[in-house]
Parts: structure tokens; C-alpha cells; sequence
């Protein structure tokens, strides 16, 4: 149980296109959940909350315009990159929250790695 | 500065060894302190947390805290080549649910 699924695992854009990537929980249902980005060397950092229904929270520094977020059902949240730039260029991973089984945990999807051309 | 610390690695050691992952972080907020292991390709799995300083024990795996050092460590004992991943250390001020502050993660390869 508990796993999370992310479509593609790997995109090719021309600079200046808007890419969607999908995240789903899909055996429990995800009230929240984390978009995380990931550059070459360096920690996974969030940048933005979701939760279901409502607007997403951003964290410092991550432009909202540019990364759009959507937490549209209890198990599908969309990240959007807009106007995609090649410094855009990394490994984006999500994560769904669960609290069935008695249990209050994050479970991470396999990740997608957006190539900006 | 980064909130936190850890050695990128790569750590190589033999079948057998005990292993020791350690991170260090700057922010006494922080109460939860994760480890996660992560194979390639995949995401992040959720291997052991604790809750402020001490240590607790899973298996192989321990985990220890020092609040006062801001200082963890996993120690893995008799490691496996299947224990050969990427560990990260995480931490949060309000559970394993909330926002997560990863290290960069430690590349492990046992060998046979």
C-alpha cells in the first residue's frame, strides 16, 4: 500500500512551452501534498503545499505564476511549469500525505526529471 | 549556511560492515529527524524517525539523536549490497507529515 505515482518520469521541452507533471496516490487518498525540486548535488527542497480544494502555499522564493499547482481530487495533484527556461531544469518529486492505518507519513513519488532545452 | 549538513559521499564499504551516516543541522526548532533510503529511480522511502534526542532501534538499523550537537547518525550493522542507496536525513518541527528540510543524501555502495 501507500504508493505514489508520478507521470512522466522523464520530459524534453523546448525553452519558452509549459509542461504538466501528475502526481497520484494511488491506493489512499491525499488530502496534502508536497511538490519538491531537487538540482544536480543538492538537497530536495519544497516548494510548495497542497491541499485538496484549496489554493496551494508556496514556499520563499518559489514563484507561483511559474509553477502552477493544482489539488483538483484526493488523489491527483498537478504541477504546471509555464514558460519553462532551461535554469528550470531539474528533478521534480512529490508527495502525498496519508492518515489511513493509523498513520500520519508522506509517502514520495519516483520523481520526474525535466530536461529544458 | 544550509539548515542542514551531509557528506554527499560516495562511502564504499564491504559486505559485512557497519555502516555510520551522520548529519548536522543549525536549527533548534527542528523535533522529528527522518531518515530515508532511496534507490535509483525511485523515490524516497521512509526508513526510521525519531522524536527529539535519544535513539531507537530497527532491525539492523539505529538511529540516534543529539539535540544538544545537533547531530544524527544511522548506523546500519552487517549491511547488504542491497543495502546500497542513497540515504537521506530529514527533519521537521512538526512530524513526518509536515514540511521536510533534507540533507543532500549519501550515496552508500556495499560490495560483495
Amino acid at each position: 500500500g501507500a504508493v505514489v505515482s508520478q507521470h512522466p518520469s522523464r520530459v524534453i521541452c523546448k525553452s519558452g512551452t509549459s509542461v504538466k507533471i501528475e502526481c497520484r496516490s494511488l491506493d489512499f487518498q491525499a488530502t496534502t501534498m508536497f511538490w519538491y525540486r531537487q538540482f544536480p548535488k543538492q538537497s530536495l527542497m519544497l516548494m510548495a503545499t497542497s491541499n485538496e480544494g484549496s489554493k496551494a502555499t508556496y514556499e520563499q522564493g518559489v514563484e507561483k505564476d511559474k509553477f502552477l499547482i493544482n489539488h483538483a481530487s484526493l488523489t491527483l495533484s498537478t504541477l504546471t511549469v509555464t514558460s519553462a527556461h532551461p535554469e528550470d531544469s531539474s528533478f521534480y518529486i512529490c508527495s502525498a500525505r496519508s492518515r489511513e492505518s493509523g498513520t500520519d507519513t508522506q509517502y514520495f513519488g519516483p520523481g520526474t526529471r525535466l530536461t529544458v532545452l | 549556511q544550509k539548515e542542514v549538513e551531509q557528506d554527499p559521499g560516495p562511502l564504499s564499504v564491504p559486505e559485512g560492515a557497519i555502516v555510520s551516516l551522520n548529519c548536522t543541522y543549525s536549527n533548534s526548532a527542528f523535533q522529528y529527524f527522518m531518515w530515508y533510503r532511496q534507490y535509483s529511480r525511485k523515490g524516497p522511502e521512509l526508513l526510521m524517525y525519531t522524536y527529539s534526542s535519544g535513539n531507537k532501534e530497527d532491525g539492523r538499523f539505529t538511529a540516534q539523536v543529539d539535540k544538544s550537537s545537533k547531530y544524527i547518525s544511522l548506523f546500519i550493522r552487517d549491511s547488504q549490497p542491497s543495502d546500497s542507496a542513497t540515504y537521506l536525513c530529514a527533519m521537521s518541527m512538526s512530524g513526518t507529515a509536515s514540511k521536510l528540510t533534507f540533507g543532500t543524501g549519501t550515496r552508500l555502495q556495499v560490495t560483495l
